[in-house]
């Protein structure tokens, strides 16, 4: 079993839907919980990174941690065709090294 | 403002023979990692190094290696290429210790074809 699930999708939405990605996660020991952005390619773009549980917000993205649950959620809201891309989920322990996800593949359709 | 570079951004080899991989980080960045990413997957932790040092190993195999020279650029050195090794290749680099090294910035990739 992997440290981080992902579900690999392809989700499609409709132009200015909210998108909820999520990612779950095995090991305790992980601190950061990060969202990157991958299109086709191309090498992958920290949108957003959270440490510990709770909320943060970051324009049209926010991202939540529930390290209770060993959950963690990206939301965009007013989606845009520009935000369709790969989105990997990623986590960090103590040694900084990234622990990312499959991806989930969004396609925001105009 | 300046980005990771990497070179070359597509390697097309034989089985058996070499291949080196170059990664620039941003200017001022100390710490260099290394991903594989299988065709759909997601990227693998190969190495990483911090001012010069390798400071973490994850699943790299014994025929690559990798080193950090001097001006902080870092090369990934790839021997008896084997078919399973076709991937894209990226470098991402961070400034400091602790905390400061979450956000690591990622290169373009170069994408090896084994033949």
């Amino acid at each position: 079993q992997k440290e981080v699930e992902q579900d690999p999708g392809p989700l499609s939405v409709p132009e200015g839907a909210i998108v909820s990605l999520n990612c779950t996660y095995s090991n305790s020991a992980f601190q950061y919980f990060m969202w990157y952005r991958q299109y086709s390619r191309k090498g992958p773009e920290l949108l957003m990174y959270t440490y510990s549980s709770g909320n943060k917000e970051d324009g049209r993205f926010t991202a939540q941690v529930d390290k209770s649950s060993k959950y963690i959620s990206l939301f965009i809201r007013d989606s845009q065709p520009s935000d369709s891309a790969t989105y990997l989920c990623a986590m960090m322990d103590s040694s900084y090294k990234l622990i990312f996800g499959s991806g989930t593949r969004l396609l925001v359709r105009p | 403002a300046a980005g990771v570079i990497q070179s070359p951004r597509h390697l097309i080899k034989e089985k058996r023979e070499t291949a080196t991989l170059k990664c620039y980080p941003i200017p001022r960045h100390d710490t260099v990692y290394w991903y594989q990413q299988g065709p759909g997957q997601d990227p693998q932790f190969l190495i990483s190094f911090y001012e010069k040092m390798q400071s973490d190993k994850g699943s790299i195999p014994d025929r690559f290696s990798a080193q950090q020279f001097s001006d902080y650029h870092s090369e990934l050195n790839m021997s008896s290429l084997e078919l399973g090794d076709s991937a894209l290749y990226f470098c991402a680099s961070s400034f400091g210790s602790g905390g400061a090294v979450v956000e690591q910035f990622f290169g373009p990739g170069t994408r090896l074809t084994v033949l």
